[in-house]
């Protein structure tokens, strides 16, 4: 595709509740980052995988996080037993390898009820 | 750890008015600084950079300004413009990783 795809745009789940939210980056890039925005914050970083290196995870909050990328291309990133507090906008980006300009996807809005 | 972080957390512009929004840094070793604007509903969305070699780069109506001597960071934009009310946040890059790391963010509200 052109641009970063992010699935699902939206998603509701009921607090304890796994979810498992997808990113397809573009074609190419080998960095891809996944971040966390609160409503009205800034980017939190969470985890960041950069070709076949093994990913920075310094950024995941808890161990109910966990992302994998295959190779180059789609990454999953899973949030297990969800809490509210994990509520927010989760955004992807992606970007040639060690590049300043990341495009971004439009983001998952996660509501855990 | 080291952050990057911003002044003022809402910025009002007339429209036609120069922008100026500033933001401090702390990791000296970053290579690059960047500046990133999102606009409401959307991903973020590349701006200007700037190598830490440098202490100017003007792009297209944004001019980015690095000071070392005092870790400070801030971007001008030209002429404001209804269609630059977003807000705005400085990021910076170091190190053989790569890895981009963003600061807290500043809304920029144009007024007619």
């Amino acid at each position: 595709g052109a641009g970063v795809s992010q699935s699902p745009s939206n998603k509701v789940t009921e607090k304890g509740k796994d979810v498992e939210l997808r990113c397809d980056p573009i074609s190419g890039h080998t960095a891809l980052y996944w971040y966390r925005q609160r409503l009205g914050q800034g980017l939190e970083f969470l985890i960041y995988f950069q070709g076949n290196s093994a990913p920075d995870k310094s950024g995941l909050p808890s161990d109910r996080f966990s992302a994998e990328r295959t190779g180059e291309s789609v990454s999953t990133l899973t949030i297990q037993r969800t809490q509210q507090e994990d509520s927010a906008v989760y955004l992807c980006a992606s970007s040639r390898e060690t590049a300043t300009e990341a495009f971004f996807g439009q983001g998952t809005r996660l509501t855990v009820v | 750890g080291e952050s990057v972080g911003l002044h003022l957390p809402t910025l009002s512009v007339q429209e036609g008015d120069n922008s100026i929004i500033n933001c401090a840094y702390s990791n000296s070793a970053s290579d690059y600084f960047i500046w990133y604007k999102q606009e409401s509903g959307k991903g973020p969305q590349f701006i200007i950079d700037i190598r830490s070699n440098m202490d100017k780069r003007q792009g297209q109506r944004v001019t980015v300004l690095l000071n070392k001597t005092v870790k400070h960071l801030s971007l001008q934009i030209a002429a404001t413009q209804p269609g630059d009310s977003a807000v705005y946040f400085c990021a910076e890059m170091g190190g053989s990783w790569g890895k981009l790391q963003f600061g807290a963010g500043t809304q920029v509200v144009v007024t007619p």
